[in-house]
Order: structure tokens, then C-alpha cells, then sequence
């Protein structure tokens, strides 16, 4: 069975600050798919990104960068120079393609402080 | 990429009474999933709807309660049925992505609040 756990409930930074959020994943199965998705307050989900297992090279996006580490199971998403309209829910995910069903980690409640 | 649309956005519901979801995407695909999100929760996947056969349910949910209609491949509807306190929450329909594509893609959501 697979399974995503996000050990942090809610983090509190203040404005500019980096924060990471960690995710550690299980599955049994070879070829899996690793999400971030963010929630805003409005409810609608945010696509951030999506990676395969075969695909362990780091990514950037403008403030935001990933770092896939399949010796630990770990996908942590990384934002620099934090900024108010990051507060949000983030949550990591894992399929065993890209197009089946996706089971969430409890997500990360994220407060961004002016 | 696709656009997915739910209706309604929201409702407020009675005890006792049903509420059907539609989900409309703007492409043919071959699996919809539904998703139930309840307050302050992740997300838990109710059942995935194919075309042309019945859906299939996750441990915890069943057909009685949760009916799901997919009649094309554009097109699929979720009924939360005999609803209490307990349903209030935002449901969500999604898509897989193609094999062309890199996302995950999520209709709006219904936000139900059941009285």
C-alpha cells in the first residue's frame, strides 16, 4: 500500500524567510509519481509539480525548488524568500501513474507573517 | 491542458436529502476519480468511475451512499445520498493526466455544508 506522511502539521514563518516542507513517502512499486499540490483558503487545489522515480534530478521554479532523494524516500519542497500569498495548505501525494488514482499526505499548513 | 467543471460550486443541504455533483471536462478520458475532502483533512479518494462499467469503491465507501454515474467520457456525477452533519465536505472530481501531459488535473470542487 502506499502512503505519504507529512510530519508537520503547521509552520509559521515570517516573510522572506526560507522554509521546507518534508515529505517521506512508501510504496512497494518501481515506477511511482510524486505531487505537490497547494491549497489556498478560496479550496481549489494548485497543481506545483509532478516527478517520476526515474527522475531523481532536483528542480527549480522561480522561488520554489524540489528535492527528490529516492535513498530516503523523501520530496521536499523547498520555498525561498517566503511571501504572504504562499500561506496555504501544501500537499505531497504519490501515484503509481500518472494518470491513476492519488493518495495524499495530511498536508502542511503553511503561515506566512508580514 | 484540460478544464474540469463542477457543479454546483456549493450547496447547504438539508438532513435526509441527496446532493448530485456533475463533473464536465473538456476532453474524452478514460478514468475519473472522486474525491471527498472533509474540514481541515487531506484528500480521500471515494471512488474511481469508468465509462461503461461500475465504479470502483475504496475501503469505507459504497455504492448506496455514494451513486456514481458516468455515462460518456466527458462526464461523470457523484450523489451523496441520505446525507447528515457528517458529509459536510468538498468533493472534488479529477482526471489523470495523459501520457503527454505532467499534470494531475482537479475540478474546482463542490463545497457541501449539510444542516
Amino acid at each position: 500500500a502506499q502512503k505519504v506522511t507529512q510530519a508537520q502539521t503547521e509552520i509559521s514563518v515570517v516573510e522572506k524567510e526560507d522554509v521546507t516542507l518534508d515529505c517521506v513517502y512508501e510504496t512497494r512499486d518501481t515506477t511511482y509519481y510524486l505531487f505537490w499540490y497547494k491549497q489556498p483558503p478560496s479550496g481549489e487545489l494548485v497543481f506545483l509539480i509532478r516527478r517520476n522515480s526515474f527522475d531523481e534530478q532536483n528542480e527549480i521554479s522561480g522561488r520554489y525548488s524540489w528535492n527528490f532523494q529516492k535513498s530516503t524516500s523523501s520530496f521536499n519542497f523547498t520555498i525561498t524568500a517566503s511571501q504572504v500569498v504562499d500561506s496555504a495548505v501544501y500537499f505531497c501525494a504519490l501515484s503509481e501513474a500518472p494518470y491513476q488514482k492519488v493518495t495524499f499526505g495530511t498536508g502542511t499548513k503553511l503561515q506566512v507573517i508580514p | 491542458s484540460a478544464v474540469i467543471s463542477q457543479k454546483p460550486s456549493r450547496d447547504i443541504c438539508q438532513r435526509g436529502t441527496s446532493l448530485t455533483i456533475q463533473c464536465q471536462v473538456d476532453s474524452q478520458v478514460t478514468m475519473m476519480f472522486w474525491y471527498r475532502q472533509q474540514p481541515g483533512q487531506s484528500l480521500t479518494l471515494i471512488a474511481t468511475a469508468n465509462q461503461g462499467s461500475e465504479a470502483t469503491y475504496e475501503s469505507g465507501f459504497v455504492i448506496d451512499k455514494f451513486p456514481i454515474s458516468r455515462p460518456n467520457l466527458t462526464f461523470s456525477t457523484l450523489t451523496v445520498s441520505n446525507l447528515s452533519p457528517e458529509d459536510s465536505s468538498i468533493y472534488l472530481c479529477s482526471l489523470g493526466g495523459t501520457q503527454h501531459t505532467r499534470e494531475q488535473f482537479f475540478g474546482p470542487g463542490t463545497r457541501l455544508t449539510v444542516l
